[in-house]
C-alpha cells in the first residue's frame, strides 16, 4: 500500500516570498490533515479536511497560509508571504476517517525561510 | 494544551526493555490515551492506543493504571532501530485530529 506522498521534500525561499507544499494521502482516505513541526517541538495541527470540507483550521494564520483539497483527495498548502518563523516541516497525514486510531503520515517537507 | 506529561529523555540498552511513562491525569473517562514514535528526519508513526484495558500488538505493549492517570509504553527488547521521540497523546481535537506534546526522546544504546 502506497503511503503518504508529500513533495518538495526540501525547500529554501527568501522571507517574503512564496511557496506551496502539495501531498497525495492514502487512497480511500476521508481524512487528511496538515501539521507543522518545528525545530524541537511535536507536530502542531494546521488544518483537517473532511473529504473537502474543512473540518478545524482554528490554527491556520489564514492571514498568510491558505490550503485546500480539492476533489477531496490532493491538497495542497501554500504560504504568502513567508516569514523566517515558518521555517519548520510541514506534515501532512491521513486517515481512514476522523477519529480512525492510526493516522499515516507523509515524510514531511523541511522549509526554509531565510 | 497537551493533556500529557512526559519525560523529555530516557536512555535504553539495546536487548532491555524500554518503559516509558506518561502521566494523563487530566484526560476525560472516555478520552483514548494513544502512542505515536518520529524516527528522525520521518513523519510520526502510529504505534498502540487505549481506553481502559492493557492493549498489546506486534510493536509495543501498553499498560493504563486502573484510574486512568497514567500509562507506560512498553518495548520488550529495544533495537537500535527503536531510537526516536515518543508521543502520548490524550488531547484531540472537535474532529478526532491529535494534539501532540513534546514527547520522550529515547534513545537505545549498543
Amino acid at each position: 500500500e502506497a503511503g503518504v506522498a508529500q513533495s518538495p521534500r526540501y525547500k529554501i525561499i527568501e522571507k517574503r516570498q512564496s511557496v506551496a507544499f502539495w501531498c497525495n494521502p492514502i487512497s480511500g482516505h476521508a481524512t487528511l490533515y496538515w501539521y507543522q513541526q518545528i525545530l524541537g517541538q511535536g507536530p502542531k495541527l494546521l488544518i483537517q479536511f473532511q473529504n473537502n470540507g474543512v473540518v478545524d483550521d482554528s490554527q491556520l494564520p489564514k492571514d498568510r497560509f491558505s490550503a485546500e483539497r480539492l476533489k477531496g483527495v490532493d491538497s495542497t498548502l501554500k504560504i504568502q508571504p513567508a516569514k523566517l518563523e515558518d521555517s519548520a516541516v510541514y506534515l501532512c497525514a491521513s486517515s481512514l476517517v476522523a477519529g480512525a486510531p492510526e493516522a499515516f503520515f507523509g515524510q514531511g517537507t523541511r522549509l526554509t525561510v531565510v | 494544551d497537551a493533556k500529557t506529561t512526559q519525560p523529555p529523555s530516557m536512555d535504553c540498552a539495546e536487548g532491555r526493555a524500554a518503559n516509558l511513562p506518561c502521566n494523563h491525569s487530566t484526560i476525560s473517562g472516555n478520552e483514548y490515551v494513544y502512542w505515536y514514535r518520529q524516527i528522525h528526519s520521518q513523519g510520526p508513526q502510529y504505534i498502540i492506543h487505549g481506553l481502559k484495558n492493557n492493549e498489546t500488538n506486534e510493536m509495543a505493549s501498553l499498560i493504563i493504571t486502573e484510574d486512568r492517570k497514567s500509562s507506560t509504553l512498553i518495548l520488550p527488547h529495544a533495537t537500535l532501530r527503536d531510537t526516536a521521540v515518543y508521543y502520548c497523546i490524550g488531547d484531540s481535537n472537535s474532529g478526532y485530529a491529535l494534539n501532540f506534546g513534546k514527547g520522550t526522546s529515547l534513545l537505545v544504546t549498543p
